[in-house]
């Protein structure tokens, strides 16, 4: 089972400001990584699938990247809607799958 | 409009029973894999079931193995959770959620469509 650890766990960012939000996979799962936002009372929402893919009505503003095991999310230009929490997903293969811990992107 | 609605949550003593279910509107059911992702309160996502598109196949989290049974309906176009000998650490909101197509009747992994979830307490 891959095990997802994302940095950092909290994240302080004004408004206008770039957040960069990391995960690594404890194996090698090719570009298999997808990633959520959550906020408060929410579901969850498909941001980005295929490491580097934006999900349909998902603004340019975000922007996924990496292979392998080293995966990175950003948020250019932060905007107030953005503050939430993050999860990245590996999906290589069959499940069992684990998330990430989660990144939560707080105003500064 | 394309949708995922979960029923069924609420109180239930430890050791007890309880069947949560999903309904999809508004796009090919039988397309999807679908998959339930819970989260305990304060805490982030647990994946702990993933069901094929005919419903034959399933998958599930060692922490739920054994007891919770997942399944569909595609004339209903629904997918349902049933949980056995609950424990107080199942207290969570339940998710339901649809996987996309990689080609057909081979998913991705990845969750595009959630449910507003429904919770469940466990306790005495």
């Amino acid at each position: 089972e891959v095990v997802m650890t994302q940095s950092p766990a909290s994240l302080s960012v004004s408004p206008g400001e770039r957040a960069i939000l990391s995960c690594r996979a404890s194996q090698n799962i090719n570009n298999n990584l997808a990633w959520y936002q959550q906020k408060p009372g929410q579901a969850p929402r498909l941001l980005i699938y295929g490491a580097a893919t934006r999900a349909t009505g998902i603004p340019v503003r975000f922007s996924g990247s990496g292979s392998g095991t080293e995966f990175t999310l950003t948020i250019d230009s932060l905007q107030s809607e953005d503050f939430a929490v993050y999860y990245c997903q590996p999906y290589n293969d069959w499940p069992p799958w684990t998330f990430g811990q989660g990144t939560k992107v707080e105003i500064k | 409009q394309v949708h995922l609605e979960e029923s069924g949550g609420g109180l239930v003593e430890p050791g007890g029973s309880l069947r949560l279910s999903c309904a999809a509107s508004e796009f090919t059911f039988t397309n999807y894999y679908m998959g339930w992702i819970r989260q305990a309160p304060e805490k982030g996502l647990e994946w702990i079931s993933f069901l094929s598109s005919s419903g034959k196949t399933v998958y599930y989290a060692d922490s739920v193995r054994g007891r919770f049974t997942t399944s569909r309906d595609n004339a209903k176009n629904s997918v349902y959770l049933q949980m056995n000998s609950l424990r107080v650490e199942d207290t969570a909101i339940y998710y339901c959620a649809r996987a996309p197509p990689y080609s057909i009747g081979y998913p991705t992994g990845y969750f595009d469509l959630w449910g507003r979830g429904t919770p469940v307490t466990v306790s005495s």
